[in-house]
């Protein structure tokens, strides 16, 4: 499967504890975005890299929440003392541009419960 | 900015009539425009897109999207639906650009097929 992948698929925490999930993009794709979805709720734009520059953030990302892209491939998202509001499906999509045009593609999320 | 309105939260239809998903959005510059669909427990899955070429947009499964621009509207069709067109639809809207191309959702439709 050459698709976009997320890990781990669920992941219960209690509040105050950290916890990183991780993104595999398409192989060839230079762009990788971060999106929250809260129930009942379309996604929310997180961040945006580019290779491996973090070029956007939302405001959405408290100082709590740190995304990396070390070698411009996979991706993390960390969440350092977790609260209950951060409870959410987290999905990471994948992009490149082709002829001026973008389309993104989405891996299966991570689904975030905090206790 | 931009928006996107779905105007119903929930549809439902027997097997085999239409489907109709209304989308109305709100941009400040010439949009990308795009349906996604969401099965449970599965990722994002794009159905379609407009960008700027035919205003009349085919995708996968039969659906299909007209864009008005006079209307700012972007609805999604299908003529005859099927129990495994069962899901959430999100209709979104970004700016054409070289930069990030960061999707505004419509809060979702929960489409129930009945059989």
């Amino acid at each position: 499967d050459t698709g976009v992948s997320q890990n781990p698929r669920h992941k219960i925490t209690k509040r105050g504890q950290n916890v990183t999930f991780r993104c595999d993009p398409i192989s060839e794709h230079n762009r990788l975005y971060w999106y929250r979805q809260t129930l009942g709720q379309g996604p929310e734009f997180l961040t945006y890299f580019q290779n491996e520059a973090q070029l956007e953030k939302s405001r959405l990302l408290s100082d709590r929440f740190s995304a990396e892209r070390p070698k411009g491939s996979f991706s993390t998202l960390e969440i350092q003392r977790t609260e209950q509001g951060d409870s959410a499906m987290y999905l990471c999509a994948s992009s490149r541009m082709r002829g001026g045009e973008e389309t993104q593609y989405f891996g299966p999320g991570t689904r975030l419960l905090v206790l | 900015a931009q928006s996107v309105t779905q105007l119903d939260s929930h549809v439902s239809v027997s097997e085999g009539t239409p489907v109709l998903l209304r989308c109305n959005y709100s941009s400040s510059y010439s949009p990308s425009l795009f349906w996604y669909v969401q099965h449970p427990n599965k990722g994002l899955q794009l159905l379609l897109k407009y960008t700027s070429a035919a205003t009349l947009v085919k995708g996968i499964n039969g659906f299909e999207a007209e864009f008005k621009k006079s209307e700012t509207s972007f609805h999604l069709t299908k003529p005859s639906a099927h129990m495994s067109d069962a899901a959430e639809y999100f209709c979104v809207v970004s700016p054409v650009t070289e930069g990030a191309q960061k999707l505004v959702f419509g809060q979702g439709t929960r489409l129930t097929i009945n059989p």
